[in-house]
């Protein structure tokens, strides 16, 4: 695909509920960053991958929140008993490279609701 | 650690009339990268512009144009002859020297919404 894809684009989900969210970076991107927008807010760095390797992980509010990406490419992001002030969109990027000069590309991110 | 302020919540303009979006930063490090993202209603965020901290000489692209100056640490966007397409959240954002855990995680500005009427 020609850009980042993000599903589901909306997703519902009862208090105490998991949820996985999914990441389709662009093909051979090496880096892969997962942010957190809660709403009229600026997003907030949540994970950082370098191909498979998770190298920052400094972003994540709890230990209910887990990223993985196994194969380097795809990434999903994991919530466990979601709680209503993990209400957000979950936004995904890629990157080229691994350098500071290397641009992030966004994806439509995943707008998540706790009931 | 750092920061970025956009003070504009809100900006309402009529087309055509120029526009100027502010963003103020704060890090200590002498190598950094700053950014403007554009954020439509669909929701994903669109790359405008990356700045290095070494170059300020400013930058014009069609309608927009971006004034970096370090003495006061800020980096503006300007669009001239605003047209409703234009409406959107615009953010500032910026990434700085060598990441530790390697990468150039973005800290962003909370955001400026954009209205451009008829």
């Amino acid at each position: 695909g020609a850009g980042v894809s993000q599903s589901p684009r909306y997703k519902v989900a009862k208090r105490g509920q998991d949820v996985a969210l999914r990441c389709d970076p662009i093909s051979g991107h090496v880096s892969l960053f997962w942010y957190q927008q809660a709403l009229g807010q600026g997003p907030e760095f949540l994970t950082y991958f370098q191909n498979e390797a998770q190298l920052d992980k400094s972003g994540l509010p709890s230990d209910r929140f887990f990223a993985e990406r196994p194969e380097g490419s795809v990434s999903t992001l994991k919530i466990q008993r979601t709680q209503q002030e993990d209400s957000a969109v979950y936004l995904c990027a890629s990157s080229l490279g691994r350098g500071l000069t290397d641009t992030q590309y966004f994806g439509p991110g995943t707008r998540l609701t706790v009931l | 650690a750092q920061k970025v302020t956009q003070a504009q919540t809100e900006i309402s303009v009529v087309e055509k009339e120029d526009v100027t979006l502010d963003c103020v930063y704060e890090t200590r490090d002498t190598t950094y990268y700053l950014f403007w993202y554009k954020q439509p209603p669909s929701g994903e965020l669109v790359f405008l512009i990356r700045r290095n901290s070494f170059d300020e000489q400013n930058e014009i692209s069609g309608r927009y144009s971006w004034n970096f100056q370090k003495s006061t640490s800020s980096f503006n966007f300007t669009i001239t002859a605003s047209q409703v397409v234009d409406s959107a959240v615009y953010f500032c954002a910026l990434s700085v020297g060598w990441n530790r855990g390697g990468g150039n995680k973005l800290t962003f500005g909370t955001g400026t919404q954009l209205k451009v009427e008829l």
